[in-house]
């Protein structure tokens, strides 16, 4: 069973500032990393599959990079928007079961 | 058109009831996915089933039976409802195992008094 450790747990950004955040998995046994946008009353809904070292993907101000080899992938949310309030869950594939994190909570301050 | 559709969307029952909720997806997936979010937000994997058969059974109880009649549909059966039942339930699919995105449905907030 993986450990994964999204941080931080939850981040205020100003309106039209730049952020990221980390999530961190052990790297043995890795298949796929996953990551969702949750927002509140509502279903998560995916944002990237990745499964190569090195892969960056990118979907509007929205990007993320993959380390397979030491175990964390980073999400960076370009010019911050209130519509990008939300969680924002990783998930690790081992062996075709996803391992969610906690995520991490992002709440844009008008 | 809705992928993944949940029904119930709330359920409100007492203590020792049995009761089920649905779930359909027309999206063509051949694996589809229990998930209950927990007291503290979690999403957690209940179940799995990849071509109407089981591929991943969590330790839940066994009061909880998946029933998959077919590729589109996995419904949740719940026997001698508790109130630690109380939760969100999602219901989920994927192309595939693996590298699939999963595609969730709304949630079903069931709620054991």
């Amino acid at each position: 069973i993986l450990n994964v450790e999204q941080s931080p747990q939850s981040l205020h950004v100003q309106e039209g500032d730049s952020t990221n955040f980390t999530c961190s998995f052990p790297s043995s046994n890795f298949y796929a990393l996953h990551w969702y946008r949750w927002e509140t009353a509502k279903s998560p809904e995916a944002l990237f599959v990745m499964t190569l070292n090195g892969d960056e993907k990118k979907k509007g101000r929205i990007s993320a990079t993959l380390n397979t080899k030491e175990g964390y992938s980073y999400l960076y949310i370009k010019g911050s928007q209130p519509e990008d309030s939300a969680t924002y869950l990783c998930a690790p594939d081992s062996n075709y079961q996803l391992i969610w994190g906690a995520g991490t909570k992002l709440i844009i301050k008008p | 058109d809705t992928a993944v559709s949940q029904t119930p969307k709330y359920l409100v029952t007492q203590m020792g009831n049995d009761k089920s909720i649905k779930c359909e997806q027309n999206l063509g997936h051949d694996t589809m996915y229990w998930y209950k979010q927990d007291s503290k937000k979690f999403l957690k994997i209940m179940f799995s089933y990849n071509n109407k058969e089981l591929i991943i059974n969590e330790t839940v109880p066994n009061r909880f039976s998946p029933k998959s009649p077919d590729k589109a549909h996995l419904n949740l059966h719940i026997n001698s409802l508790e109130l630690g039942d109380s939760a969100v339930y999602f219901c989920a699919s994927s192309h595939t195992r693996g590298l699939g995105e999963q595609y969730f449905g709304p949630g079903t907030r069931l709620t054991v008094t």
